[in-house]
């Protein structure tokens, strides 16, 4: 079974560019999460999706990012304009509904992004 | 206050050791709690689950909870040198919202 799978794995950008970042969580589940870790910093929460719907997007800094989950499937997060803080890891996860499984995150390789 | 706490470290712990790490959360409701592994470079992955206060045992790992204290730990016993790696606490925050702390970097020496 394929687990959950990001792209691009690395991204160099110039400040005031856009980049999307798509991610394919594990069939089936459900729940997709958002995360990113800047250097040094905790694994923060952006946004997440149940299904195609937004549950909880309380972690997105500002209307520079977007996120969208057509059809409950796979999933993208922009960034536009990137500045050079939008810098770091960010981190794909997906799991079963609450109440099915262990609740266990799946955790796909990530994407870096680093903006110059 | 942060939402999840833990040491940065890196603690470094001998060979064949006991190596405990520790975390506390600042939501009382906070129902579930997990233990991720994090290799440098690579993605999370699950070591353990704990929903109840008390000890969970799995291997040589054995996750502790206490919800009157808020706190949740993670005991490695017979530390090996492939343990070495950054340890994520995370806790549950709501229906499924899962808040990370910052990750202890433990190193086995061998």
């Amino acid at each position: 079974e394929a687990g959950v799978t990001q792209f691009p794995s690395h991204s160099v950008i110039e400040k005031g560019q856009t980049v999307t970042l798509r991610c394919d969580p594990i069939s089936g589940h459900d729940n997709l999460y958002w995360y990113r870790r800047v250097m040094g910093k905790e694994i923060k929460f952006l946004l997440h999706f149940v299904k195609e719907s937004k549950q909880d997007e309380s972690g997105m800094p500002n209307n520079r990012f977007l996120a969208e989950r057509t059809g409950g499937t796979y999933s993208t997060l922009k960034v536009q304009p990137a500045e050079l803080e939008d810098s770091g890891v960010y981190f794909c996860a997906s799991s079963l509904l609450p109440g099915v499984g262990t609740g266990e995150l799946f955790f796909g390789e990530g994407s870096r992004l680093t903006v110059l | 206050q942060k939402e999840v706490e833990q040491n940065s470290g890196p603690l470094s712990v001998p060979e064949g050791a006991i190596a405990s790490l520790n975390c506390t959360y600042s939501d009382r409701g906070s129902q579930s709690f997990f233990w991720y592994r994090q290799y440098s470079g690579k993605s999370p992955e699950l070591i353990m689950f704990i929903y109840s206060n008390g000890d969970k045992e799995d291997g040589r790992f054995t996750a502790q909870l206490n919800k009157a204290s808020q706190y949740v730990s993670l005991l490695i016993r017979d530390s090996q040198p492939s343990d070495s790696a950054t340890y994520l606490c995370a806790v549950t925050m709501g229906t499924y919202k899962y808040i990370f702390g910052t990750g202890t970097r433990l190193k086995v020496l061998a």
